[in-house]
């Protein structure tokens, strides 16, 4: 069974870049027709799907934050990273990490906190 | 953008209640909506997809009703190891997914 696991800096000052990794197990992120995306939920709030890559490289990200995302995958590590630049206080969350087919998010990383504060 | 609401935001029920949740989008999304459930310091869990679809290893005392705009979630029997927060997620307009607000359910 696929497991999932976000890794990074907990702490990001303002202005800078958050990066994030998602290292996948018990399966090849490069096999089967999945999506890999990350997802973000601020403390007592709702969920916020960020963007994802597919098996291909081919991206999509959500509009109020295409001008800051950057996902990537990494095959020879079974990783796929999430870059957001220009961070500020509105980016603190837990940011998940998550596969699915085309249109559900089937397995899910623990989360992992990001605050964002010099 | 699609917008999704739920109601109630939260509720209080009591183990063995019947427990229905609604959710609504701003326009029609066809049977496009997938139902997630949330326990706190937790990822959420995939329980009904496509509106009314039970995934894999769900109990069947979870179900999904709706289409277009107007979908409801159910549960028959609430047992205990099911108070939590309950999401709604359309995928009408992919590759934008929303979800709706959540609705908390406690204990009474």
């Amino acid at each position: 069974q696929v497991q999932l696991q976000e890794s990074g800096p907990g702490l990001v000052e303002p202005s800078q870049t958050l990066s994030l990794t998602c290292t996948v197990s018990g399966g090849s992120i490069s096999s089967g027709r999945y999506y890999w995306s990350w997802i973000r939920q601020p403390a007592g709030k709702g969920l916020e799907w960020i963007g994802r890559i597919y098996t291909s490289g081919s991206t999509n990200y959500h509009p109020s934050l295409k001008s800051r995302v950057t996902i990537s995958v990494d095959m020879s590590k079974n990783q796929f990273s999430l870059k957001l630049s220009a961070v500020t206080a509105a980016d603190t969350a837990v940011y998940f990490c998550a596969r699915g087919p085309y249109n559900t998010f089937v397995s899910w990383g623990q989360g992992t906190l990001v605050t964002v504060s010099s | 953008d699609i917008q999704m609401t739920q109601s109630p935001s939260s509720l209080s029920a009591s183990v063995g209640d019947r427990v229905t949740i609604t959710c609504q989008a701003s326009q029609d999304i066809h049977n496009y909506l997938n139902w997630y459930q949330q326990k706190p310091g937790k990822a959420p869990k995939l329980l009904i997809y496509d509106a009314s679809n039970l995934e894999t290893g769900v109990p069947s005392r979870f179900s999904g009703s709706g289409s277009g705009t107007d979908f409801t979630f159910t549960i028959s029997s609430l047992q205990p190891e099911d108070f939590a927060t309950y999401y709604c997620q359309q995928f009408d307009n992919v590759p934008l997914f929303t979800f709706g607000p959540g609705t908390k359910v406690d204990i009474k």
